[in-house]
């Protein structure tokens, strides 16, 4: 089946550091989806990016949807402590399935 | 504040009780989710009902049982659970099927453990 790996498995910044992540598919997709989860919630979506090429920002984050259409890039800008959680990347795994990659745990330092 | 609302919000339960997860979204929504997580690990699909309708079982177990009353009510109904059950269980809602892109958004969970 259809398989996402994300990397770095882990981060530990300095608050004000600009953070990249990446995540890449086993298989060509048409949506990526990157959320954000802090302890005791349930995931926040961050950014969906719907187009080969297509660059989104929100606010500090920017995430690219790659042109080979099997990789995606989360970048965060200027890191506060409050960017601390696991960030997923997702998109769809077939017929009416959402998969997850395993995350990327991020950790900032005041 | 996340609009697909999970309750309870903690749950405990010994392995013959039987109870309920419930969820809920009025942002008309047409598909709903359950997903299972389990610490430091990203979610796993468990059921999709789309248009009130079950669309996929990810082959789970029989003691997990779901059930869409209406469209914006999303029921997981537990029984005879093992301890490795225990993890935090998590609804979503989308306002198409995902195979059109629409983005799962998620309620803050109900944690789970089977004593």
């Amino acid at each position: 089946g259809q398989q996402l790996n994300q990397s770095p498995q882990s981060m530990f910044i300095q608050e004000g550091e600009d953070v990249s992540m990446n995540c890449t598919s086993s298989s060509i997709f048409n949506t990526w989806l990157w959320y954000k989860q802090e302890p005791g919630e349930g995931p926040v979506l961050l950014i969906a990016l719907y187009k080969a090429g297509e660059l989104t920002s929100n606010g500090r984050l920017t995430a690219q949807f790659g042109i080979t259409r099997k990789d995606s890039f989360l970048n965060i800008s200027a890191s506060i402590p409050s960017d601390v959680g696991i960030y997923f990347c997702a998109g769809p795994g077939g017929y009416d399935k959402v998969i997850f990659g395993p995350g990327t745990s991020l950790s900032v330092i005041p | 504040d996340t609009e697909v609302t999970q309750t309870p919000k903690h749950l405990v339960m010994g392995m013959t009780n039987k109870k309920s997860l419930k969820c809920e979204q009025h942002m008309g929504h047409r598909a709903m989710y359950w997903y299972k997580q389990k610490a430091k690990k990203p979610p796993e699909l468990m059921f999709v009902y789309s248009y009130e309708k079950l669309s996929i079982n990810e082959s789970v177990p029989s003691r997990f049982s779901p059930e869409c009353p209406n469209s914006s009510l999303l029921n997981l109904h537990l029984h005879a659970l093992q301890p490795e059950d225990s993890a935090l269980y998590l609804c979503a809602s989308s306002l198409d099927p995902p195979r059109v892109g629409s983005p799962l958004h998620f309620g803050n969970g109900t944690r789970l453990t089977v004593t």
